[in-house]
């Protein structure tokens, strides 16, 4: 198994653009987590979907950003406009989730992304 | 969420046993105990997690306190790719539980 995909893995753009962090989940998983981190702030959760539904999405800063998850393989997180301040790294985590189970987070190797 | 607390760092020698504690007075009945390390530019991973018992896996060991309000993990022999930034996090077991990452432990391992 290929692990957690995320796409780009480095992404620079100017301020006011839009962008999309694409991530393909461990086929078979139901749950995927978009996360972000950052020195002062740590890793962050932003949004998780379960079943493709989003379930929390209390982490999401702000309306610049939003994630979609169209089907059981693919799903995105937009930032639209980008801010300097969201230079940050975002991990895409699955998992396969059940109640009382282990629920392992399986990680991607991150999108690092400088907003200019 | 219940917390976690954690020391922010810890040195130990390479082949030398580590043991990261981890105190968590809060925690409720239905709260797993899991850790996570991340690497050096990777994502976090995955080491062990246990409830009551102290639980072995080919990572580490973790050694849960009676009361459950502290716990520890063990690395029986630590190597130079064991320095990572440890996380110990509460998780309560529904299906839709999920991670709340503090700052961790960063551990590094000498020579």
């Amino acid at each position: 198994d290929a692990g957690v995909i995320q796409s780009p893995r480095h992404e620079v753009t100017e301020m006011g653009q839009e962008v999309t962090l694409r991530c393909k989940p461990i086929s078979g998983h139901n749950s995927l987590f978009w996360y972000r981190q950052t020195m002062m702030r740590g890793l962050e959760l932003l949004i998780y979907f379960n079943n493709n539904v989003p379930i929390d999405d209390s982490g999401m800063p702000e309306d610049r950003f939003s994630a979609k998850m169209p089907n059981a393989s693919f799903s995105t997180l937009k930032i639209q406009p980008s801010e300097p301040r969201d230079s940050a790294v975002y991990f895409c985590a699955s998992s396969l989730s059940s109640s009382g189970g282990v629920n392992e987070q399986f990680f991607g190797p991150g999108t690092r992304l400088t907003v200019l | 969420d219940a917390k976690t607390t954690q020391p922010n760092s810890m040195e130990s020698n390479e082949e030398e046993p580590v043991h990261l504690p981890c105190n968590h007075s809060t925690i409720s009945g239905t709260d797993y105990i899991h850790w996570y390390r991340q690497l050096p530019s990777q994502g976090p991973e995955y080491v062990i997690h246990g409830l009551t018992s102290n639980v072995n896996n080919r990572m580490a060991s973790l050694a849960i306190a009676e009361d459950r309000k502290s716990s520890t993990l063990i690395l029986h022999r630590a190597t130079l790719r064991d320095a990572a930034v440890y996380y110990c996090i509460l998780r309560y077991t529904g299906a839709n539980s999920k991670l709340t990452f503090g700052k961790g432990i960063t551990l590094s391992v000498r020579p």
